[in-house]
């Protein structure tokens, strides 16, 4: 199975500041098919987890432009320009290269 | 829009075996390019990846699981199933179901690029005597 490892796991931020979470893989994401198969989610207190961002850097449909993801191969990164207080959750990686799927630990953004 | 609703019982005994339900609303399980993923949630183990069903009823599971889970369509009802033996506790968790959607097929290798973008609120399983 492949090994996803985020870190940090707990990112305190505030409102305004950027933030930046970082996502590793135990292999090589990308496919011949030239995309990079790694998702981010987040996962609003008390929600489910939420599609933001995917093939490692396309935004969802609604997901604000204030999220960029970026990164190749095995090293991937979660970038929000200006942390808002509705940002807090926890932020998971996942690679859907291929079955098993599997995610990251979670980095968990909390306003300081 | 797509809803997904996770129900079944939320307390089962050790041994015994979970039978979950996902009911959609808001479009059919059988409509093409979409998948049905089981995502289980613990405090242990974070999220973990179940397995999917398709639309036209194959199947592929975490290998983790295999020889304890089944999945199943219900186009009648509009629901997909799982079930899940020989219970633990270990198998305490969140249950969700999750829709995948397929938006890219590479025409070399049949690798299909999908999203999960709809989640079910999920709903808890407690595996206790």
């Amino acid at each position: 199975d492949i090994v996803m490892t985020q870190s940090p796991l707990s990112l305190p931020v505030t409102p305004g500041e950027p933030a930046s979470l970082s996502c590793t893989s135990s292999q090589s994401l990308l496919h011949r098919d030239g995309y990079n198969h790694l998702d981010w989610y987040l996962q609003k207190p008390g929600q489910s987890p939420q599609l933001l961002i995917y093939l490692s850097s396309n935004r969802a449909s609604g997901v604000p432009d204030r999220f960029s993801g970026s990164g190749s191969g095995t090293h991937f990164t979660l970038e929000i320009s200006r942390v808002e207080a509705e940002d807090v959750g926890v932020y998971y990686c996942m690679q859907a290269l291929e079955t098993p799927l599997t995610f990251g630990q979670g980095t968990r953004v909390e306003i300081k | 829009q797509m809803q997904l609703q996770e129900s079944g019982p939320g307390l089962v005994e050790p041994s015994q075996t979970l039978s979950l339900t996902c009911t959609v609303s808001g479009g059919s399980v059988n409509s093409g390019g979409f998948y049905w993923n089981w995502i289980r949630q613990s405090p242990g183990k974070g999220l973990e990846w179940m397995g999917y069903i398709s639309n036209d009823g194959n199947t592929y599971y975490n290998p983790s699981l295999k020889t304890r889970v089944t999945m199943s369509l219900d186009t009648s009802r509009n629901q997909v199933s799982l079930n899940l033996t020989s219970l633990t506790p270990a198998d305490t968790a969140v249950y969700y179901c999750a829709r995948d959607t397929t938006f890219a097929t590479d025409f070399w290798s049949g690798h299909r690029s999908s999203y999960i973008d709809v989640w079910g609120k999920g709903t808890t399983v407690s595996v206790s005597s």
